[in-house]
């Protein structure tokens, strides 16, 4: 079965950068989203089609995909971005979540 | 305001089988497909099981293919989960979940997610 391998935790300060990759088998011929969640609350879809960011979703959340990996990049992350991140990808018609990355804002 | 409302989870042994349903309301829900997303106690995000606009197609995850039905009723606006022969690892918090684009022919991703309802299965 298809598999998407995210680190396991990410640390950032405030203001900086943070990136996340998600990795899979020939990722960048399908289309990946994210995902943030944080505690006692439902996902919110933060990118889709890759690059793309929903309405209401800040400018810093920025998205790339190519070859196996796709990125997500937080740019001058903000407290409120400490959360868990997944990447999502569709394999077959069968949706396929990535491992998760908790992001720490230090 | 767009909304999604999942109920039907409890307590259930071993081998039993409960029926989760979705309220969804704000929106046309009949132009969108829909999911069932778990999250396991300290685990991560599954994708359970989808379908399309009309029921007429439909998608369920390894894990649960063969004891998990998915369905749908436009005219209640509604999405159920039909769960049988449940086992200890389906204990989880079921959300339900819309597609991002009405129409879509492929899944692509989820903008709108219930608050979810939690399955434990236990003896």
């Amino acid at each position: 079965s298809y598999e998407l391998t995210q680190p396991p935790s990410v640390s950032v300060s405030p203001g900086q950068t943070a990136s996340i990759s998600c990795s899979g088998d020939k990722l960048g011929s399908k289309y990946t989203c994210w995902y943030q969640l944080k505690p006692g609350q439902s996902p919110v879809l933060v990118i889709y089609q890759d690059s793309r960011r929903p309405s209401g979703i800040p400018e810093r959340f920025s998205g790339s995909n190519s070859g196996n990996t796709a990125t997500l990049t937080i740019s001058g992350t903000q407290a409120m971005d400490e959360a868990d991140y997944y990447c999502q990808a569709w394999d077959s018609s069968t949706g396929v979540f990535g491992t998760g990355t908790k992001v720490t804002v230090l | 305001e767009v909304q999604l409302v999942e109920s039907g989870g409890g307590v259930v042994r071993p081998g039993g089988s409960l029926r989760l349903s979705c309220a969804a309301s704000g929106f046309t829900f009949d132009d969108y497909g829909m999911s069932w997303v778990r999250q396991a106690p300290g685990k991560g995000l599954e994708w359970v099981s989808g379908i399309n606009w009309n029921g007429g197609s439909t998608g369920y995850a390894d894990s649960v293919k063969g004891r998990f039905t998915i369905s749908r009723d436009n005219a209640k606006n509604s999405l159920y989960l039909q769960m049988n022969s449940l086992r200890a690892e389906d204990t989880a918090l079921y959300h339900c979940a819309r597609d991002l684009i009405p129409g879509a022919v492929v899944t692509d991703a989820f903008d709108i997610w219930g608050q979810g309802t939690m399955v434990t299965v236990s003896s």
